[in-house]
């Protein structure tokens, strides 16, 4: 199976900061990487498909960017809304595989 | 709305048996490839079982292969996971989540989630 390892696994930062998350895959996706994120208590949501597209009514100010191995999901400016954690997601495979997670929190 | 429903989720013993349903509104579930998806209490997320929108191809996680099974029911829009010889490692949030597009693909809808817990 394709391993996803995420860093770092916990980020504290405040409303109105840049955050980027990593997501590395033990073998090249090309561009088959999605990326959720999970409030306590409720489902995933997608917030980003094929590495950079943005999912549907996704708010602007999240985006991906990455090919290969190297993959990363940037927060141009934090919301209070947006703490929480996010994984990403492998589908080159029907084997999908997500990273470990990475909670951002205040 | 577009919605996923799960449940048949409760307690049951190691060695037993639990079947989940999940139901599909608001979409041509017959159109769509589905899933089911897992979270341990505390834990990340693991992909569980795969099946194409007929049902010919089906796909399941090396930890619960050959105790799992996955199928559905496109006339009532509704998905299931027969789960066997359960154990421990097994208690979890089970997900139901739709496949985004043709072939592997990202989950665009999931549903609430039910929980199985398997303890004696």
């Amino acid at each position: 199976d394709i391993q996803m390892t995420q860093s770092p696994s916990t980020l504290s930062a405040s409303v109105g900061d840049r955050v980027t998350i990593t997501c590395r895959a033990s073998q090249s996706i090309s561009s088959w990487l999605a990326w959720y994120h999970q409030k306590p208590g409720k489902a995933p949501k997608l917030l980003i498909y094929k590495a950079s597209s943005l999912g549907s009514g996704v708010p602007s100010r999240f985006s991906g960017s990455g090919s290969g191995t190297e993959f990363t999901l940037t927060i141009s400016s934090l919301q209070p809304d947006d703490f929480a954690t996010y994984y990403c997601q492998q589908y080159k495979t029907y084997s999908r595989t997500f990273g470990q997670g990475t909670q951002v929190e205040i | 709305e577009l919605q996923l429903v799960e449940s048949g989720g409760g307690l049951v013993q190691p060695g037993g048996s639990l079947r989940l349903s999940c139901t599909a509104s608001g979409f041509r579930f017959s159109n769509y490839d589905m899933n089911w998806v897992r979270q341990a209490p505390g834990r990340g997320l693991e992909w569980v079982a795969y099946i194409t929108t007929s049902g010919s191809d089906i796909y399941y996680a090396d930890s619960v292969k050959g105790r799992f099974t996955i199928s559905r029911d496109n006339a009532k829009n509704s998905l299931y996971l027969q789960m066997n010889s359960l154990r421990a490692e097994d208690t979890a949030f089970y997900y139901c989540a739709r496949d985004f597009g043709v072939d592997p693909s990202a989950f665009d809808i999931w549903g609430q989630g039910t929980m199985v817990t398997v303890s004696s």
